[in-house]
């Protein structure tokens, strides 16, 4: 596609219940980035993957965060159990392999948390 | 990991030259500047990228003294739509992409 796509936009559920985001990156961007942004505040990187591999997982909040991508394409940030603290918006970029060319950032998944 | 430091908001008027000042005493040899810009519910956009002395694109202009201990993000004549938050971060070619908490420019009419 011609930027990066996320889906859902917005997704509002119930603590306790299990949530999928995803994220559809710029074709042949090997690597894909999750980030997480509370309202009013910065990214916090949460996961990087370079094709199907996440060789840095340590952003992750917790055990009920995990990631996975396949094709070295979608990728998808599955939340569990999720709680209240976990609502915020959940950014999706992606890169080329080569270094320094910037990340390109999808819209994000707007999560409340009830 | 170096850190930034930035100031946490700028008010400008419509039309003035807006200037930016990121610190980052602990840069690494390997480490290269790039600023992102934010705005409401939309994910950061890039806007420019230096290793020294000065870059400039149809955007803005990037200013980075000899000791890169600190660069400048310079936007020629703002406007109300430059309204947004604006992030410095340094990377040197790896994944590490560490956002700090950004600044707030509001520009006024």
């Amino acid at each position: 596609g011609a930027g990066v796509s996320q889906s859902p936009s917005n997704k509002v559920t119930e603590k306790g219940k299990d949530v999928e985001l995803r994220c559809d990156p710029i074709s042949g961007h090997t690597a894909l980035y999750w980030y997480r942004q509370s309202l009013g505040q910065g990214l916090e990187f949460l996961i990087y993957f370079q094709g199907n591999s996440a060789p840095d997982k340590s952003g992750l909040p917790s055990d009920r965060f995990s990631a996975e991508r396949t094709g070295g394409s979608v990728s998808t940030l599955t939340i569990q159990r999720t709680q209240q603290e976990d609502s915020a918006v959940y950014l999706c970029a992606s890169s080329l392999a080569a270094p320094n060319t910037g990340l390109f950032f999808g819209e994000g998944s707007r999560l409340t948390v009830l | 990991l170096a850190k930034t430091t930035q100031p946490i908001s700028m008010d400008s008027y419509e039309g003035q030259e807006v200037n930016i000042t990121c610190s980052h005493n602990n840069i690494a040899t390997n480490d290269y500047i790039t600023w992102y810009q934010q705005f409401p519910s939309q994910g950061p956009r890039f806007i420019i990228q230096g290793y020294k002395t000065k870059v400039t694109n149809e955007v803005a202009s990037l200013f980075i003294p000899a000791d890169r201990k600190s660069s400048t993000l310079s936007l020629p004549r703002v406007s109300l739509s430059d309204t947004a938050v604006y992030y410095c971060l340094l990377h040197s070619g790896t994944y590490k992409y560490i956002f700090g908490t950004g600044t707030r420019l509001k520009v006024l009419a």
